[in-house]
């Protein structure tokens, strides 16, 4: 148990379907992520969010929306995703952005989700 | 670019050692860190290195060399249940984090 809690665990949507990730941390962090994980491939960082303010959108196509009300929950919505996009999606946590050198990542068990 | 390598897979028998290296290419370097990743859980922090030399932690060490852009995690007295993906990550001058794609370990009796 990591502190970091992701649902649903896996998620088979289609094409035109509109659906949500959740997570939440229960570690008292500022800092919250959503990553992408492929087969074989490196960890991609798609958002980051620093006491509840967006910091950073790494080029992610507009189909990907998040959504953070505050410090201990994160939300990824889903639309019109591609096949392409079937992925393991990572929420992570930190103490703080400012010192991310030290800081270690807390993470989720991830979505699991298959784009039809 | 910015690169991480690593070796895709590997093999080992329980009770050996096995050593997984890890190079990269950053622009900048502000620590390199290993993580842990069974399959379908959470990664889990392992270590983090910014200076040179060994950091030991019961079985698992790990060792950083920043001239030769290189570090390895040493796993000893392997258990069953150290299979798993190894995963390292380096932060660079504006402490984003690359990462590796991962090494899987297997462990065979």
């Amino acid at each position: 148990e990591t502190g970091v809690t992701q649902t649903p665990r896996h998620l088979v949507m289609g094409m035109t379907n509109k659906k949500s990730l959740k997570c939440e941390q229960h570690l008292g962090h500022n800092a919250m992520y959503w990553y992408k994980q492929s087969a074989k491939k490196p960890l991609e960082l798609m958002f980051v969010y620093n006491f509840k303010e967006q910091t950073e959108n790494n080029s992610v196509p507009s189909r990907f929306s998040p959504e953070c009300p505050n410090s201990s929950h994160l939300f990824l919505h889903l639309h019109t995703l591609q096949p392409e996009d079937s992925a393991l999606y990572l929420c992570a946590s930190s103490q703080d952005l400012d010192k991310i050198v030290n800081e270690k990542l807390f993470f989720g068990s991830g979505t699991q989700l298959s784009v039809l | 670019g910015q690169n991480i390598d690593q070796p895709t897979e590997m093999t080992a028998t329980e009770g050996a050692i096995v050593q997984i290296n890890c190079t990269y290419q950053t622009s900048g370097f502000n620590g390199l860190f290993w993580y842990q990743q069974h399959a379908g859980e959470a990664p889990t922090f392992l270590s983090y290195n910014v200076l040179d030399g060994l950091e030991e932690k019961g079985r698992f060490s790990s060792f950083l060399s920043r001239s030769k852009g290189y570090s390895y995690l040493l796993l000893k007295e392997l258990q069953m249940k150290d299979s798993a993906s190894y995963l390292c990550a380096v932060a660079d001058s504006n402490y984003q984090l690359i990462w590796g794609a991962g090494t899987k370990l297997i462990i065979k009796p």
